[in-house]
């Protein structure tokens, strides 16, 4: 059983266009998030969900929106894709927030190719 | 704010050598401390954890200990095997979020 699925593994998709990508977790958490892993391998947190609510919102273009229907998905949608959005895309869930202990598990990673 | 920096790489190792990642963390309040491992093409597992200072994390091998008076938590693994190349990630939660490390490479030769 996968615990974090997100999907598409890779896009590749020319700039200017919108693309969506979608995250599940089926753990029961309450807190997902959205990170960047650039081609450099540094991660950096995007988004963070807890229950539904938007928590963090870090510096990211406003092209991108974060959904969260309900607390098992949290989706990323990415509108006029530009080249610099290239990266590597991770969804995670935690247990909850507020307690530093808690582990983040983490998908397999969406692979975004702007031409 | 919080932040975590970890030695830079790549680090090359022969097998059987012992491994030190070096990881050092900056944090207001009382963190917890994380080592992740990516695999090529996968995503971050947790390897282990420490949550309050003088514990030690520990799996498969590897071990950190949780350091308050030198704001550490150095990942070291006495033999390492060909199967451990990966990119490490040190990281600290202060409870809202994550924060990383930037990574360090380990390739390990027969």
């Amino acid at each position: 059983d996968t615990a974090v699925s997100q999907t598409p593994k890779y896009l590749v998709t020319q700039m200017g266009n919108d693309k969506s990508i979608k995250c599940e977790q089926n753990l029961g958490h309450d807190t997902m998030y959205w990170y960047k892993q650039d081609s450099k391998k540094f991660l950096k947190i995007m988004f963070s969900y807890n229950n539904k609510e938007l928590i963090i919102n870090e510096t990211v273009p406003n092209r991108f929106s974060p959904k969260s229907p309900d607390k098992a998905h949290l989706n990323l949608h990415i509108n006029s894709l530009e080249l610099g959005d290239s990266a590597v895309y991770f969804c995670a869930s935690s247990l909850r927030q507020g307690y530093s202990g808690n582990t983040i598990y983490f998908g397999e990673g969406s692979w975004l190719t702007v031409v | 704010g919080d932040s975590v920096t970890q030695m830079e790489g790549p680090v090359t190792l022969s097998e059987e050598a012992f491994l030190t990642i070096n990881c050092t963390y900056t944090a207001t309040g009382y963190p917890s401390l994380f080592w992740y491992v990516q695999y090529p093409g996968e995503g971050l597992q947790l390897l282990l954890k420490a949550t309050k200072a003088d514990d030690k994390g520990s799996n498969k091998g590897f071990e950190a200990t949780y350091r308050k008076e030198t704001t550490s938590f150095h990942l070291e693994k006495g033999s390492v095997q060909v199967s451990d190349s990966a990119v490490y990630f040190c990281a600290l939660s202060g409870g809202n979020d994550m924060r990383f490390g930037a990574g360090t490479r380990l390739t390990v030769k027969p």
